[in-house]
């Protein structure tokens, strides 16, 4: 069964740091890009980073309001993806999901995991 | 960036209707479009991919349409498991921008 499944969510202080995790099972994860997404408290889904494959050089891509403050990271040895946080804000707080990019598509989601900032 | 908007922002429907559900790039992106549904506390999964190729699994009953900047999520005839949130997005160039959404509700 193809599958995603986040870690690491949890309560930061403002200003604090998280790292996320991403375990993925039932493909080849070398083969593929893998995207954060997340999604404020009753709010629509926006995009945060992008890791490329081996084939791409392994290059990332961030969305302008976590510039500079997240990076995303991969191991393919262990089939995980990371997204470390830091200088986290209030505005940070949401559900992140991994995915899976496939042919310009994210054709697989994980069941995602909450951050919250708050003091 | 390319932005993404979407009409209406909400719908309210009955079982069996057919419903339409538009998205609107601010430049062409030929047919790098896809749609999502969510429904509420899951996460998203993808319905239509490129504009219009329906995703394994998904019923016949969702058809997509368009190219360049005018898009179209069809549902012909609404099942009550199809009331939920739907988000296209572009991937055409990053960020890959999502719409801001089409809550899709019981009349």
């Amino acid at each position: 069964e193809v599958q995603l499944v986040e870690s690491g969510g949890g309560l930061v202080q403002p200003g604090g740091s998280l790292r996320l995790s991403c375990a993925a099972s039932g493909f080849t994860f070398s083969d593929h890009y893998m995207d954060w997404v997340r999604q404020a408290p009753g709010k629509g889904l926006e995009w945060v980073g992008r890791n490329r494959n081996k084939d791409n050089s392994y290059t990332t891509e961030y969305a302008a309001s976590v510039k500079g403050r997240f990076t995303i990271s991969r191991d393919d040895s262990k089939n995980s993806m990371y997204l470390q946080m830091n200088s986290l804000k209030t505005e940070d707080t949401a559900v992140y999901y991994c995915t899976r990019g496939n042919y310009d598509v994210l054709d697989v989601w994980g069941q995602g995991t909450t951050v919250t900032v708050s003091s | 960036d390319i932005q993404m908007t979407q009409s209406p922002s909400s719908l309210s429907a009955s079982v069996g209707d057919r419903v339409t559900i538009t998205c609107r790039a601010s430049q062409s992106i030929t047919t790098y479009l896809n749609w999502y549904q969510q429904k509420p506390g899951k996460a998203p999964e993808v319905l239509i991919y490129a504009a219009s190729n329906l995703q394994s699994g998904v019923p016949s009953r969702f058809t997509g349409s368009g190219s360049g900047t005018d898009f179209t999520l069809t549902i012909s005839s609404l099942q009550p498991e199809d009331f939920a949130t739907y988000y296209c997005q572009q991937s055409y160039r990053t960020p890959p921008n999502f719409g801001q959404g089409t809550r899709l509700d019981i009349k």
